[in-house]
């Protein structure tokens, strides 16, 4: 059974820290692994990596894929409050008629 | 960017009255659409996968009878809650994957009250 694990589960931070967020997986058909923020609605796309070690960016957003460690990571540099949220983690398979596995999430609060 | 409108946001309605959700892809065509359930502070649940032009395929302990899936075109998909009950309360949500391999767009819930 495929399998995504995400961790931590929950953090929490001050305004300005750089948290970093964790993500592996066990999947027999791996096509891309997406990462969403979801807050107080449905989840919003932020990345979809397909190849190792091409980091991709968004402001002070960006990840990181280890095909050979079947992991990615999520960083967030000088959090602000509004980065609040509950960060997924989600295996692609490699049919476009697959479903996709999603991890638990790990929710982030950040202080003022 | 893609969009997937859901529609309705919200809704209330009294016990055994059915519900009818849409979901449509606004500037993609989406073969495959998914269909989420959401507990408060719980990840999503993958109720089932909708097929444009074929049978849902649904996720063991989902019943079928129950969650109607209809996925008539390549932009519109409608998730019906029959005879709904105030255990059927919930977020659900819809998304769709462009075709190609590319992302899974969310729509932006629906939450379903039932009195």
């Amino acid at each position: 059974e495929d399998k995504v694990v995400q961790s931590p589960l929950s953090l929490v931070v001050h305004e300005g820290d750089t948290v970093t967020l964790n993500c592996s997986y066990e999947v027999t058909n791996f096509r891309s692994l997406l990462w969403y923020k979801q807050e107080k609605k449905a989840p919003t796309f932020l990345f979809m990596l397909t190849s190792s070690g091409i980091e991709k960016k968004s402001g002070r957003l960006s990840s990181i894929l280890d095909k050979k460690e079947l992991s990615s990571i999520l960083n967030i540099t000088a959090t602000q409050t509004g980065d609040s949220a509950i960060y997924l983690c989600a295996v692609f398979p490699g049919t476009n008629a697959g479903k996709s596995t999603f991890g638990d999430g790990t929710t982030l609060t950040v202080k003022p | 960017g893609a969009v997937v409108s859901q529609h309705p946001s919200w809704v209330i309605c009294k016990s055994g009255t059915s519900v009818k959700i849409e979901c449509r892809s606004l500037d993609f065509q989406a073969t495959t659409m998914f269909w989420y359930r959401q507990f408060p502070k719980q990840s999503l649940m993958l109720m089932a996968t909708s097929n444009e032009g074929s049978k849902a395929t649904y996720e063991q302990g989902v019943e079928k009878d129950k969650f109607l899936i209809n996925h008539a075109s390549l932009t519109l998909s409608t998730l019906t809650v029959t005879s709904a009950h105030p255990e059927d309360s919930s977020f659900y949500i819809c998304s769709a994957r462009e075709s190609g391999g590319g992302p899974q767009h969310f729509g932006d819930g629906t939450r379903l009250s039932i009195l």
